[in-house]
């Protein structure tokens, strides 16, 4: 099956800055690429996403990257604002189904 | 606005129980899942469902099943709740359409603890 790793786990930028966080992917027959956001005691909600067509996607201060070939994609946050501390989760489709696989968060802390 | 309820917040039950989770969401999704969230471990696919009365497992399925009698509906029981099934367990749904898969909307979660 699919299996997804996300790093770092942990960021820490000043407000203002940029925040990237990257994950791979196992199963090169994965075709979605989602980001969900968590903010504390809150559910998961989607951010962005991307397909397996698209190697660019962007709204406003989030974009997402895809790298097919090496099986990796990223989401950048710019210009961080404190709002923007969440646990964010990316994850991917695998092979079948509308099941996704996630990968273990990374917590971001923006400091004002 | 999609909504996705869970029954309880917060549950705390004893070694032993058996435990219902209900899920209920209101946009008509043919897909409904149920994950469990622990720090580091990000969300984990227990079941999952693409029609009523249909499941799937997910990747940690043990000492876990799951009911779907209607299409709003989902269910995951813990036969003989244990203190590992300590967790925040989150339901979630999508769409069934052609050409997903697509968002998946998530309910509150349900913080269950057993002692």
């Amino acid at each position: 099956g699919e299996n997804v790793e996300q790093h770092p786990s942990t960021l820490s930028v000043q407000e203002g800055d940029s925040a990237v966080i990257k994950c791979t992917y196992s199963d090169s027959a994965s075709n979605y690429f989602p980001w969900y956001k968590q903010e504390l005691g809150k559910r998961p909600q989607l951010i962005i996403d991307i397909r397996s067509n698209v190697g660019e996607k962007k709204d406003q201060r989030i974009a997402v990257t895809l790298n097919k070939t090496a099986k990796h994609f990223s989401l950048h946050i710019t210009e961080t604002q404190p709002e923007d501390s969440a646990v964010y989760f990316c994850a991917a489709s695998g092979a079948a189904g509308n099941k996704l696989t996630f990968g273990g968060g990374t917590r971001v802390l923006v400091k004002p | 606005d999609v909504k996705v309820t869970q029954s309880s917040r917060y549950l705390v039950k004893r070694t032993g129980e058996k435990v219902f989770l209900e899920c209920v969401q209101d946009m008509d999704h043919e897909n409904m899942f149920w994950y469990r969230q622990d720090p580091g471990l990000g969300l984990r696919l227990i079941y999952f469902s693409y029609d009523v009365k249909m499941k799937e497992k997910g990747d940690i399925p043990e000492g876990y099943s799951v009911s779907r009698e209607k299409k709003e509906r989902f269910s995951l029981i813990l036969e003989s709740a244990s203190t590992n099934q300590t967790s925040m367990y989150l339901c979630a749904s999508s769409p069934g359409l052609a050409g997903g898969p697509y968002e998946q909307y998530f309910g509150p979660g349900t913080r269950l603890t057993v002692t």
